[in-house]
């Protein structure tokens, strides 16, 4: 599976947008980029996932260019709720096993 | 619609005994995975069931560590003769098959 390389940290503030970029320059033609979210003391929880260009959901969008070597988290209007760390997975699509790096711990400040 | 849960949350153990940690999955999901977590880290895979075959166990660290879903459902992560060096969060997922992981709250296990 592709490594990922993303910040180790970031801070904001809230209702500020938070972007989030995740480096994956061996990424393969079948693979898709995923997105999870942990909070302390819980499982990952999944966000949002994508192959190309853009996607939308009501919690994050995730974009995509076109080398694919790279993809970005975008938080609208954080709140201190969204305080956690997100990790950036590549791989085939609903592979059997994932794989995480270390992510990124985002801290939202009031 | 209850989630995966674990038990138990929180489990001290003293170097050399045996623990068990039990995932429960979401009803009805035929895939259940077990993962490591150590503190500051990401998850690390350590095995997969398909229903009560397992069928990647590639990412147990050694011979001490077993996982078991007799039927299909319930699992059982067993640790034997702990070592200080499995100390971490356990994280049990399950998921339909070949679809989004939905993961429990993770059983703190803290090697004495």
């Amino acid at each position: 599976l592709a490594k990922t390389t993303q910040p180790i940290s970031m801070d904001s503030y809230e209702g500020q947008e938070v972007n989030i970029t995740c480096s994956h320059n061996n990424i393969a033609t079948n693979d898709y980029i995923t997105w999870y979210q942990q909070f302390p003391s819980q499982g990952p929880r999944f966000i949002i996932q994508g192959y190309k260009t853009k996607v939308t959901n009501e919690v994050a969008s995730l974009f995509i260019p076109a080398d694919r070597k790279s993809s970005t988290l975008s938080l609208p209007r954080v709140s201190l709720s969204d305080t956690a760390v997100y990790y950036c997975l590549v791989g085939a699509v609903n592979t059997d096993k994932l794989i995480f790096g270390t992510g990124t711990r985002l801290q939202v400040f009031p | 619609g209850a989630g995966v849960s674990q038990s138990p949350r929180y489990k001290v153990a003293k170097r050399g005994q045996d623990v068990a940690l039990r995932c429960d999955p979401i009803s009805g999901h035929v895939s259940l995975f077990w993962y490591q977590q150590a503190l500051g880290q990401g998850p690390e895979f350590l095995t997969y069931f398909q229903n009560e075959a397992q069928l990647d166990k590639s990412g147990l660290p050694s011979d001490r560590f077993f996982a078991e879903r007799p039927e299909g459902s319930v699992s059982t992560l067993k640790i034997q003769r702990t070592q200080q060096e499995d100390s971490a969060v356990y994280l049990c997922a399950s998921s339909l098959a070949r679809s989004e992981q939905y993961f429990g709250p993770g059983t703190r296990l803290t090697v004495t």
